[in-house]
Order: C-alpha cells, then structure tokens, then sequence
C-alpha cells in the first residue's frame, strides 16, 4: 500500500470548475484504478486502466476523464459536466487484474 | 447486469463471537474473490482472497468460503475483538470481458466489547 500515492489528500471545488486528481505508484503495477466512495456506500468503478496509452470506462465514468502517459501515473480529472463530484476519490493498482492495492484516498468536496 | 450482492448490511456480535457475511455474484465465470476491510477515514486493504480452484481459505482469525455452484462465497470471523469493527467489502470480477473488480455494497461490522 505504501507504494501508492494519492494526492491532495483533502481538496475543495467551486462549482464550474475542473479538478485533477493525482495517483502515482512506484510498483511496477500495470493495472491502475479509480473508484468512487459515497458515505456509507460502496465504491464504483469509474476508469481503469491495463497498460500504458489505454484505459476503458467503468460503472460511472460520465463527468469525469484520465489518461495512462506514464505507468507510474494515473489522473483523474473531475469535470463541471459531474453534477454531485463531492465523495472520496480512491485510486488502486494491481500487478495483473486480481488483487488491488489502495492508495489513502482523495476527499473532494464541492462548495 | 453483472453485480455482487452483499448482506447483512450491519452487523453487531458481542466480543468472541463469530461473524459471517455472505456475498453472491452474477457471472459465473468469475475466478478471484477478495475481502477488504475499511475502518472510518481509511483506504480498503485486502485482508483475504480465494481462487474459483479451492473452496476454503483460512488465515488465523478469517476464512472465506466459495461455493461456485450456488454463486456464493462467504467471511468468517472467529473470536472476534473490538478492533475487528469496520466496513467490510467482498469484490468480484463480473462481466465478459472486464477486468476490473465489482464492489459488494459493505458491511458495517461492530464488536460489542
């Protein structure tokens, strides 16, 4: 878990506009995540990505976007087209398509 | 659609009880089960995993169970401690061609000291 990183840890958006997300690992994972946590709630698949260059949509990917330039880094950026972005934001990665590792997460709020 | 289905929603057992929370999935094809645990604030970590080839996993405290056939696979938590209350999430990968994992809706365990 430690060789993930999630950053900010906390961050505040004004309605209207856009966010990015940063999630960077350092190993060696091919497969990257994002996941969206509402309180008392699951999480929900919104990207993912399997190799460099490539990534696919998951269950809720409307209003948000990401690239996969690097195998370390995955971003996720948080567009005004997502009507209710407020949630915890958590970024996983995997060395094939089973086990998932965290980062800490990313509290996004909206104001 | 492809989904995992996870119950009871909340579960309260007084210290050193057990516990078991259940989950079933859709696709059949399914082959890796994970269980992650979530305290308040906190990234999920992976506490226990099973493989469609065995039916049971033990690791100290914690099994899991699969029944392929019925689609169902369960946690078990034996002489359970305070410090085993948090949000427990079993995953699945559902779907033809997904290769991501599909998240049970939790469950809100409290051990009752």
């Amino acid at each position: 878990d430690g060789g993930i990183t999630q950053s900010p840890k906390y961050l505040f958006r004004k309605e209207g506009q856009n966010v990015t997300l940063s999630c960077e690992q350092n190993l060696n994972h091919d497969a990257m995540y994002w996941y969206r946590q509402d309180p008392g709630q699951g999480l929900r698949l919104i990207y993912y990505s399997q190799i460099v260059n490539d990534f696919q949509k998951g269950d809720i990917a409307e209003g948000y976007s990401v690239s996969r330039e690097k195998k370390e880094s995955f971003p996720l950026t948080v567009t005004s087209a997502q009507k209710n972005p407020t949630a915890f934001y958590l970024c996983a990665s995997s060395p094939g398509y089973n086990e998932q590792f965290f980062g800490p997460g990313t509290r996004l709020t909206v104001l | 659609g492809e989904n995992v289905e996870q119950h009871p929603s909340t579960l309260s057992v007084q210290e050193g009880d057990s516990a078991v929370i259940k989950c079933t999935y859709s696709d059949s094809a399914s082959n890796y089960f994970p269980w992650y645990k979530q305290e308040l604030g906190k990234r999920p970590q992976l506490i226990i995993d099973i493989r469609s080839n065995v039916g049971e996993k033990k690791d100290q405290r914690i099994a899991v169970t699969l029944n392929k056939t019925a689609k169902h696979f369960s946690l078990h938590i034996t002489e359970t401690q305070p410090e085993d209350s948090a949000v427990y999430f079993c995953a699945a990968i559902v779907g033809t061609g997904r290769r991501a994992l599909t998240f049970g809706s939790g469950t809100r365990l409290q051990v009752q000291p």
